[in-house]
């Protein structure tokens, strides 16, 4: 079966410090990825996606980055934290190539820049 | 530009069923109906989807209007653990995301 991890759970960080989230997805082979970021109290933002490695797509415009070293790693990063980057980070995946477009979330990490 | 409207909060009796209306009158022919839902502090879940026909699964049925105008989640006996948000969303079938809105708040009641 599948299974999607994201680390770590919890973070907290100051304004202008690096951040990087690791996402891997097991039990599938090349999954479509992605970053999502929902703030307190909102809806699900999609930041990034990603349909193979090295190929990103960005939805908006932000402080944020995103990369795919292999094939079932994602991973988003800044270089300088803001205090807007707060929030809950979710990675998801969905299966490529398939017409219907379920997708399967990570537990998420809740993100505080202070 | 959200495609769907959903009522922003309701409640529901333990054990009765909970009726979730979705309304998506711009929607198109390749595009399909899913719900998620995410109890708090998790990732979503995803639910059912659909694109014309009446579907049900082990978690709950999703009627479709004829006209695909409009939509129906069905929980056919609502726990205490279906306290979530519900998210309807139209998505098309040769796109890679889905757009989640504010969906509805369900408050299942002992």
């Amino acid at each position: 079966s599948q299974t999607i991890h994201q680390w770590p759970a919890t973070l907290v960080q100051p304004v202008g410090s690096p951040l990087s989230l690791e996402c891997t997805v097991e039990g599938t082979s090349n999954p479509n990825l992605y970053w999502y970021r929902q703030a307190a109290g909102r809806g699900l933002q999609l930041l990034f996606y990603s349909v193979g490695i090295g190929q990103i797509s960005s939805e908006v415009p932000q402080n944020l980055s995103a990369s795919r070293p292999q094939d079932r790693q994602f991973i988003l990063s800044s270089k300088k934290l803001l205090l807007s980057d707060s929030g809950f980070y979710l990675c998801a995946w969905s299966i490529l190539g398939q017409l219907q477009e379920t997708q399967y979330f990570g537990p998420g990490t809740r993100l505080l820049v202070l | 530009d959200a495609k769907t409207t959903q009522p922003p909060s309701m409640d529901c009796a333990e054990g009765r069923a909970a009726n979730l209306p979705c309304n998506h009158s711009t929607i198109s022919g390749n595009e399909y109906v899913y719900w998620y839902r995410q109890i708090h502090s998790q990732g979503p879940q995803y639910i059912i989807h659909g694109l014309k026909n009446n579907e049900t699964n082990e978690m709950a049925s999703l009627i479709i209007t004829e006209d695909r105008k409009s939509s129906t989640l069905i929980l056919p006996h609502a726990t205490l653990r279906d306290t979530a948000v519900y998210y309807c969303i139209v998505g098309d079938i040769n796109d890679y995301k889905l757009s989640f809105g504010a969906g509805t708040t369900v408050t299942v009641r002992a």
